[in-house]
């Protein structure tokens, strides 16, 4: 069954501090890729995107994504997290073949708390 | 806020009795979704429409549920005879459908918290 693994379920940092989250999925097909963030009493909201072409994305308030196709990853990264990145992040994939709708494979995400 | 509705925020219920959430799109996207979120999991998909036809449903879903989308618009998921492994965070989700699922985009609301005690 297809799977989607996020490795660290919560994760604690100090404001300036790099940011990496490990998103791993299990589908050998071709697969659309997504972040989304939940901020706290907020509703999820997509953080980025990949669908194909340069494997290195750019989502919104300076949040990034690396797919590596040969380790089936999906990292998400931040150079320095603030106050207001704490949230809970989660990776999904939307594997080819559902039909060309979003039937999300979420993965069972990555609470983040940012100290100032 | 991204004009998905739901309602109620939260529900409590006693086990055995029957329970009907109700989610509101944003106006003009045709698709809508429903998934479900258990403590400690993300979301998992239950069920999906184009306009009022629904077009797949999850294995999660058991004959105790049922969702409806009538006309295309606002859509209900009804629980009967609920019990206490129902008792989940239940997400709405609309989408414009766009020429590839690259173009569309995911509009989520803020769930129906589900007691089941």
């Amino acid at each position: 069954a297809q799977s989607v693994s996020q490795h660290n379920h919560h994760v604690i940092l100090s404001e300036a501090a790099s940011l990496e989250l490990g998103c791993n999925y299990s589908y050998g097909g071709t697969v659309n890729l997504f972040w989304y963030v939940q901020y706290p009493g907020q509703h999820l909201q997509l953080l980025l995107k990949y669908f194909s072409g340069d494997p290195l994305v750019k989502g919104i308030k300076g949040f990034e994504a690396e797919f590596i196709k040969s380790k089936f990853s999906f990292n998400l990264r931040k150079p320095s997290v603030q106050w207001s990145d704490t949230a809970e992040y989660f990776c999904a994939v939307n594997p080819s073949g559902t039909g060309g709708y979003n039937k999300l494979i979420f993965g069972a995400g990555t609470r983040l708390a940012v100290h100032p | 806020d991204t004009g998905v509705s739901q309602d109620p925020r939260h529900k409590i219920t006693k086990r055995g009795q029957n329970v009907t959430f109700r989610c509101d799109p944003i106006s003009e996207h045709n698709r809508l979704y429903w998934y479900r979120q258990t403590l400690g999991q993300g979301p998992e998909f239950l069920t999906y429409f184009q306009n009022e036809a629904q077009l797949e449903k999850s294995r999660l879903l058991s004959d105790r549920f049922s969702a409806e989308r009538p006309k295309g618009s606002f859509s209900t998921l009804e629980i009967q005879r609920t019990e206490q492994g129902d008792s989940a965070m239940y997400l709405c989700a609309s989408s414009l459908r766009g020429a590839t699922t690259h173009h569309e985009k995911l509009f989520f609301g803020s769930g129906t918290q589900l007691s089941v005690l």
